[in-house]
């Protein structure tokens, strides 16, 4: 299995900074990376595809990138209803797997 | 607008099966979607299970696939999903999923995760 590991597992931000999250993939994965946000108590909602493909309805200031084992996922000016748990996920094999998950809370 | 809506009972007695039932709204299960499961623990995170295509393609998580069985009802535009041999371990939230599908030179293949269901807590007790 392909092991997809995020970094950090939590962090603390204030309303309007910038973040970003990386996810190390344990073999290379070309760009079949997914990044997905989960509220509390809610289903994960899926924000990007292919590393840097934005899911329609989803606002700009969401950015991926890399590729190969790399990867990172920008929240530009985060608003109260960013702060949540971002998970990666890759889909270049099976089973598919996710990362630990990053907490992205307010300061 | 695409809707998923798992149904299932909430609690599950140890050794016996979990089955659930996801309802597709606006759209046919026999779209260009492969009809999926995940679920959520605290202990494993994030895991997924499977998922089948309408024409009766699957895949299993090797990790599940001895006690797992996905289907397709398109007379009911509902999927489903059976896990025997249950225990605590498979205590946990479910959500279905679908992925898309990209297709090239006539061949067509699983993509990205584009929906989610709202999840169902499942719990395995006596």
């Amino acid at each position: 299995d392909i092991q997809m590991t995020q970094s950090p597992s939590s962090l603390s931000a204030s309303v309007g900074d910038s973040v970003t999250i990386t996810c190390r993939a344990s073999q290379d994965i070309s760009n079949y990376v997914a990044w997905h946000q989960q509220r509390p108590g809610k289903a994960p909602k899926s924000l990007i595809y292919a590393a840097s493909s934005l899911q329609s309805g989803v606002p700009p200031k969401f950015t991926g990138s890399g590729s190969g084992t790399e990867f990172a996922l920008t929240i530009n000016s985060l608003q109260p209803e960013d702060f949540a748990t971002y998970y990666c996920q890759q889909y270049k094999s099976h089973p598919l797997t996710f990362g630990g998950g990053t907490k992205v809370e307010i300061k | 607008q695409v809707q998923l809506q798992e149904s299932g009972p909430g609690l599950v007695t140890p050794s016996g099966a979990l089955s659930l039932t996801c309802a597709v709204s606006g759209d046919s299960v026999s779209s260009g979607h492969w009809w999926s499961w995940v679920r959520q623990s605290s202990e494993k995170g994030l895991e997924w299970i499977g998922e089948m295509y309408h024409s009766g393609g699957a895949n299993y998580n090797p990790s599940l696939r001895s006690r797992v069985t996905i289907s397709v009802d398109k007379s009911k535009n509902q999927f489903s999903l059976h896990l025997t041999s249950v225990t605590a371990a498979d205590t946990a939230v479910y959500y279905c999923a679908a992925r898309n599908e990209y297709c090239s030179g006539g061949v067509c293949n699983p993509w990205y995760f584009d929906l989610w269901g709202q999840g169902t807590l499942v719990t395995v007790s006596s």
